[in-house]
């Protein structure tokens, strides 16, 4: 069965340090992979989405995400963030259907 | 801007009188669904609708409901709506139920339902 494990609840980081959030997925093919953002009281955003090809995928707002598939990853990453990224971060696979397995999410709170 | 619109974004009901929240889409795309999403919670599909064909999840209560009367429009009706079913519910749509079209899916702002 599909999974999305996303480990960290919550990560602090300050403004203009860099930011990793870790995704993993348990998937027996070649996953379709998302990462949304969800800023509070809103719906989800789509930051960028890996299908095939190019395993680094650039996104909006400065993000970009890598797919490994020896470690089942999918982490996103941002070199300098803002205090406007603060927000919950959502990984999703997908087997290609409409069906998302989505993570658990991990709150981001940025410290000016 | 083509998008995906929910109304109200915040609905009050008491505990059991019915409730509609809506769903309008400007990007003519095939498929709607309904996510509910509780606190700190993943969101978890409730249905979705392929054109005019409704699909429920297999553990979808049968309090809700859904109605899709055309392309641009799709209502969630809670028949008796329960404490528990406090909640942000969000749509979206998609162009295709197969994702290899390259079309992921598109999320509104959602509607926070709370009971009273």
């Amino acid at each position: 069965a599909q999974s999305v494990t996303q480990p960290d609840i919550h990560i602090t980081v300050s403004e203009g340090a860099s930011l990793e959030l870790r995704c993993n997925y348990s998937y027996g093919a070649t996953p379709y992979l998302f990462w949304y953002v969800q800023s509070p009281g809103q719906g989800l955003q789509l930051l960028l989405k890996y299908f095939s090809g190019d395993t680094l995928v650039q996104g909006i707002k400065g993000f970009e995400a890598e797919f490994k598939r020896s470690q089942s990853s999918f982490n996103l990453r941002k070199p300098s963030v803002h205090w406007s990224d603060a927000a919950e971060y959502f990984c999703a696979v997908s087997s290609g259907t409409y069906k998302y397995i989505f993570g658990t999410g991990t709150r981001l709170k940025v410290l000016a | 801007d083509a998008m995906v619109i929910q109304n109200p974004r915040y609905q009050v009901t008491q505990f059991g009188k019915p409730v509609t929240l809506s769903c309008s889409q400007t990007l003519n795309h095939n498929v709607m669904y309904w996510y509910q999403q509780k606190s700190s919670q993943a969101p978890k599909l409730l249905f979705h609708y392929y054109d005019k064909d409704f699909n429920n999840e297999a553990d979808t209560p049968d309090n809700f409901q859904s109605r899709r009367p055309n392309t641009s429009f799709c209502f969630l009706d809670i028949r008796s709506p329960g404490l528990g079913d406090a909640a942000m519910y969000l749509c979206a749509t998609s162009r295709d139920l197969q994702q290899a079209s390259n079309q992921p899916q598109h999320f509104g702002d959602g509607t926070r339902l709370s009971i009273l």
